[in-house]
This record gives C-alpha cells, structure tokens and sequence, in this order.
C-alpha cells in the first residue's frame, strides 16, 4: 500500500463546475496536510494547508480533512482552464517521522472552455 | 535569497560518472529537502535535513546517492556512478520552523539525463 494515494485521473470539467480531488493515507499518526499545485514543466506550489478535522476554504478552493478516515480532498469552485494543472496531495509522516512529506502522484485536473 | 536555487538546472552525463547537484535553500529555513520526479510521475523523497539534527536518509534508493548540507545552509546532492534510471528532475526544497513548518518552497529543479 502506497503511503499517500491518489487518482492519477485525468478528471475532466467544464469551466465554471466544481473539481473534487481525493487522497487517501496510510500513517494513522500524520499531523499536517497540504495540496499543491505543479503547472507542466514548473515547480509544485502551495495551494492549501489544513491540520484539523473538518472544511477550511481559501477562495475558491476548499480543503477538507477526515483523520478517521485517513482522507483528504480538495474542491475547486467555479473551475477556470487556468486551474487545470496536476495537484499534489503530501502528508507529514507521523511520530518521528514528523519532518519527511510524502506526496502522492498527482491528480491531473483539465479544465475546458 | 529570495528564493530557492538550485544548479545546474540541466546536466547531461554518461552512464558511470558521479554528478553534484546543489541546493541554496531560502535564507532563514531551517529544514531543507531533495526530491526526485521521473517523467509523469510523482515527486519521491530522497532525504530532509532539519537544523544540526541527524538527516532523514530513508529515501536514498541505493548508496549511490548522497547528501551533505553544510553550515545549515547549501546542500549537494551527489550521485555515484550514474545509472540511466537516475534521469530525472531532482527538486530541492526549503522550509522554516514554527507556523511555517512543512510549508515547502521549491527550487526550479536539476533536470539531469543520463546517457
């Protein structure tokens, strides 16, 4: 079982619709969580950070955390062509372990006119 | 700096040399980390440095691949012997400590073929 999961898509959407991107983790001790962004050929960038159970939004993008699920997942509201990217999720590891982020593969998100 | 740098931003070698690559992390992090993306995939940790505590190596894939971070600051990576499945983009990236914790900044990656 991979450490952090995701689906490698490509999810497709219409602009304007609402892009839902999931991620599943394996270390029941992992404290923080983040999304990233990663336009082809560039360097992933911070979208969202999120340590509590429950929603936190940012504009047009909400995290959402489920710690007894081992879940994580990020909308996208009102999806714009400029969203459409690969999205990373990472996950501290738990204990020990605290400092190493594990990234998923990426979700590949296209977002058309 | 502002940023994170990294050289070279391209390198090209032949199957069996030893390359460096190197990381000067934004000025004040704390905790430094090199990453590995091969075509279409996800980034693989390779190793995270925290101030003077002992690094993270768990994800070197073979002793090939080494890293030193000198005065808390420029880190290099070294691979030994390259192997054409060592080319790949190798992604640096910085952090600070406190509230920033684990909130990394990467650098522009080294992409680095292996012929």
């Amino acid at each position: 079982q991979k450490e952090v999961e995701q689906n490698s898509g490509p999810l497709s959407v219409p602009e304007g619709a609402i892009a839902s991107l999931n991620c599943t983790y394996s270390d029941r001790g992992s404290q923080s969580f983040f999304w990233y962004r990663q336009y082809s050929g560039k360097s992933p960038e911070l979208i969202m950070s999120i340590y509590s159970n429950g929603d936190k939004e940012d504009g047009r993008f909400t995290a959402q955390l489920n710690k007894a699920s081992q879940y994580v997942s990020l909308l996208i509201r009102d999806s714009q062509p400029s969203d459409s990217a690969t999205y990373l999720c990472a996950v501290t590891g738990g204990g020990t372990s605290y400092g190493k982020l594990t990234f998923g593969q990426g979700t590949i998100l296209t977002v058309h006119p | 700096g502002a940023g994170v740098s990294q050289s070279p931003s391209n390198k090209v070698t032949e199957k069996g040399k030893d390359v460096e690559l190197r990381c000067d992390p934004i000025s004040g992090h704390t905790a430094l980390y090199w990453y590995r993306q091969s075509l279409g995939q996800g980034l693989e940790f390779l190793i995270y440095f925290q101030g003077n505590s002992a690094p993270d190596k768990s994800g070197l894939p073979s002793d090939r691949f080494s890293a030193e971070r000198t005065g808390g600051s420029v880190s290099t990576l070294t691979i030994q012997r390259t192997q054409q499945e060592d080319s790949a983009v190798y992604l640096c990236a910085s952090s600070q400590q406190g509230s920033g914790a684990n909130v990394l900044t990467f650098g522009a990656g080294s992409r680095l073929t292996v012929l």
